[in-house]
């Protein structure tokens, strides 16, 4: 079965941190490009990054309103792709979501998602 | 960066009627362009991309069409598992951007 499993969600204050992991199966991961989105809380959907696969180099491409403070990473041993939030706003408190970059550049296997609330 | 506007924000409509959501780019966006469908607490789900072209198990009563700036997701014979949100997603250059979402709701 092909999914994304997202981890390590939760509250943080103003200026905090988070690593945020999403676990994929049922696909070949290395092969695969792939993004965070979020939402927030009654908003609708914000993509934040993507990563290439390794074999491609594996750059790295961000939203601006997180470019300098998220970082997007992948280890293929562990088909594992990770989002670092670092230096975190209010405005970032959302739902993250893992997701595969499909044909036509758009995003066709989605993870459930993992809540990230920033707040003092 | 692209703004992708959708209207209407909301449409009532009843179980076999025919919907149609448009989503409009700031700038062209050639056919790079696609739809999801979100019901509550649950991941976006891909509907359609390159514009018209309709992802892998999804009903024929999905289509698209548009080029350039202009696009329209048209629902036929509307369905109770249709009502939900849909939001529309330009892929033509980065950052990729997302419309506001339209909800359908039962009338």
């Amino acid at each position: 079965e092909v999914q994304l499993v997202e981890s390590g969600g939760g509250l943080v204050k103003p200026g905090g941190s988070l690593r945020l992991s999403c676990a994929a199966s049922g696909f070949t991961f290395s092969d695969a490009w792939m993004s965070w989105a979020r939402q927030a809380p009654g908003k609708g959907l914000e993509w934040v990054g993507r990563i290439k696969s390794e074999a491609e180099g594996g750059t790295t491409y961000y939203a601006p309103p997180v470019k300098g403070r998220f970082t997007i990473s992948r280890d293929e041993s562990k088909n594992t792709l990770y989002l670092q939030l670092n230096s975190l706003k209010t405005e970032d408190t959302a739902v993250y979501f893992c997701t595969r970059e499909g044909v036509g550049r758009t995003f066709d296997i989605w993870g459930q998602g993992t809540m990230v609330s920033v707040s003092s | 960066d692209i703004q992708m506007t959708q209207s209407p924000s909301s449409v009532s409509a009843s179980v076999g009627d025919t919907v149609t959501i448009t989503c409009r780019a700031s700038q062209g966006i050639s056919s790079w362009l696609a739809w999801y469908q979100q019901k509550p607490g649950m991941a976006p789900k891909l509907l359609i991309y390159a514009t018209s072209k309709l992802q892998s198990g999804v009903p024929s009563r999905f289509s698209g069409s548009g080029s350039g700036t202009d696009f329209i997701l048209t629902i036929r014979s509307l369905q109770p598992e249709d009502f939900a949100t849909y939001s529309c997603q330009q892929a033509n250059s980065f950052p990729y951007t997302f419309g506001q979402g339209t909800k359908l709701e039962i009338k």
